[in-house]
Order: C-alpha cells, then sequence, then structure tokens
C-alpha cells in the first residue's frame, strides 16, 4: 500500500474565489495520477489522468498540474461556485497499482 | 452509456449478520474493482476481476469475505459475518481492460453505505 497524501483535509471557499490543493504521491515505479470528484449521494467522477512530468489539464475552471520528480500534483478551482463542492481525491499509479488519497472536501460558501 | 450499478445503497446489519452488496459493471468493461471506504480514508482496493478470474485480491480479508463475477458481467461481494469495523462506503468501479489500471479511467457506481452495529 503507498502512502498518497492529500492536503489540507479540507477547505471552504467563498464563491468567486479560487482555491488550489495538493497531492503528494510516491514517485519511484510511478506511471500516472488519476483526480476524481466525488459529489455527495453520486458516483465519483474522473476528472483527469496524468503521466509526465510537467502535465497539465484543464476541464472547464479546473485544471491540474503534476510534478513526477518531486513526486505532487496541484488542482486548482478557479472562481469556485457552489456546484463544485465535493470531495475531489487523487490516486497514484505505481507499479500497476492505483493508491487512493483520502481527498480534499471543497465546500462553495454562496 | 449506463453508468455502473449498485445495489443496495444502504444498509444497516448488527455484528456477525451477513451482508451482500451487487455490482452490475459498464457492458463490456473487463475489468472490474471493488473498494471499501473508511470514513477519513482514501478508498482501499478489496478485489479486482478481469473477465471472471481474480487479478489481485491481496487486501481481501478472506476469513469474512468472499467475491465472485458471475460470467465476467455482474458482481457479488459478501460479508459473513460482519464486524462493526467493517462499517464503510463499498464502491465498485470498472475499466475497459486490465491496463486501464494505470493510464484509464475507472468508472464507479454511487456505492453501498454500510453501517454495522
Amino acid at each position: 500500500i503507498l502512502n498518497v497524501e492529500q492536503s489540507p483535509q479540507s477547505l471552504h471557499v467563498q464563491e468567486g474565489d479560487s482555491t488550489n490543493f495538493t497531492c503528494s504521491f510516491p514517485s519511484s515505479n510511478f506511471y500516472a495520477l488519476h483526480w476524481y470528484r466525488w459529489e455527495t449521494a453520486k458516483s465519483p467522477e474522473a476528472l483527469f489522468v496524468m503521466t509526465l512530468n510537467g502535465d497539465e489539464k484543464k476541464k472547464g475552471r479546473i485544471s491540474a498540474t503534476l510534478n513526477t520528480k518531486e513526486g505532487y500534483s496541484y488542482l486548482y478551482i478557479k472562481g469556485s461556485q457552489p456546484e463544485d463542492s465535493a470531495t475531489y481525491l487523487c490516486a497514484s499509479a505505481n507499479d500497476y497499482k492505483l493508491s487512493f488519497g483520502a481527498g480534499t472536501t471543497v465546500t462553495v460558501r454562496a | 452509456e449506463a453508468g455502473v450499478a449498485q445495489s443496495p445503497r444502504y444498509k444497516i446489519i448488527e455484528k456477525r449478520q451477513s451482508v451482500a452488496f451487487w455490482c452490475n459493471p459498464i457492458s463490456g468493461h473487463a475489468t472490474l474493482y471493488w473498494y471499501q471506504q473508511i470514513l477519513g480514508q482514501g478508498p482501499k482496493l478489496l478485489i479486482q476481476f478481469q473477465n471472471n478470474g481474480v487479478v489481485d485480491d491481496s487486501q481481501l480479508p478472506k476469513d469474512r469475505f468472499s467475491a465472485e463475477r458471475l460470467k465476467g458481467v455482474d458482481s457479488t461481494l459478501k460479508i459473513q459475518p460482519a464486524k462493526l469495523e467493517d462499517s464503510a462506503v463499498y464502491l465498485c468501479a470498472s475499466s475497459i481492460d486490465q491496463g486501464a489500471v494505470s493510464y484509464n479511467e475507472q468508472f464507479f457506481g454511487p456505492g453501498t453505505r454500510l453501517t454495522v452495529l
């Protein structure tokens, strides 16, 4: 079991503000980093899969970066909206095994 | 495209009782996963199937947990007997093929929330 850590555990954001949070993962035998969004009472939904150092992905107001050498990824939300409220999970694939972090729970206040 | 279906959505049982969860993956997906997510932790893989064969069950507590994938499609996960520490959300996911564990996304069901009293 790999140690994938996410911080902070939770955060509150005012509507319209931007925010970001971190996923750290082991850099050895790294293959891919996944980000998922999990809204309450719904299924986790895939946001991004990143494999290369320096990768940047964007989906609407959400973007992510990847640093495989130092083992971290940032997820950014620009201009947060109430519908962005969810738990954001990252998962690191090392040696073809996927290990999840505990998630960052984002609450956007109107 | 229909998503991954799971039932029941919620289950409350007493310790030492038995419980079973059902999962119907996306049509054509060869790989099926069962995860356990305990409150405050990330999802932990319990078992991974490739078609109807087991690829990884290293973290499945085999003295009480069992799983099968019928004809390489639907799957059931059973706990017998349940313990208090089994209280968790049980997520089922599927992906196109085994290589997907690294590069391709997994598609998740809504989960079953189990409470053991």
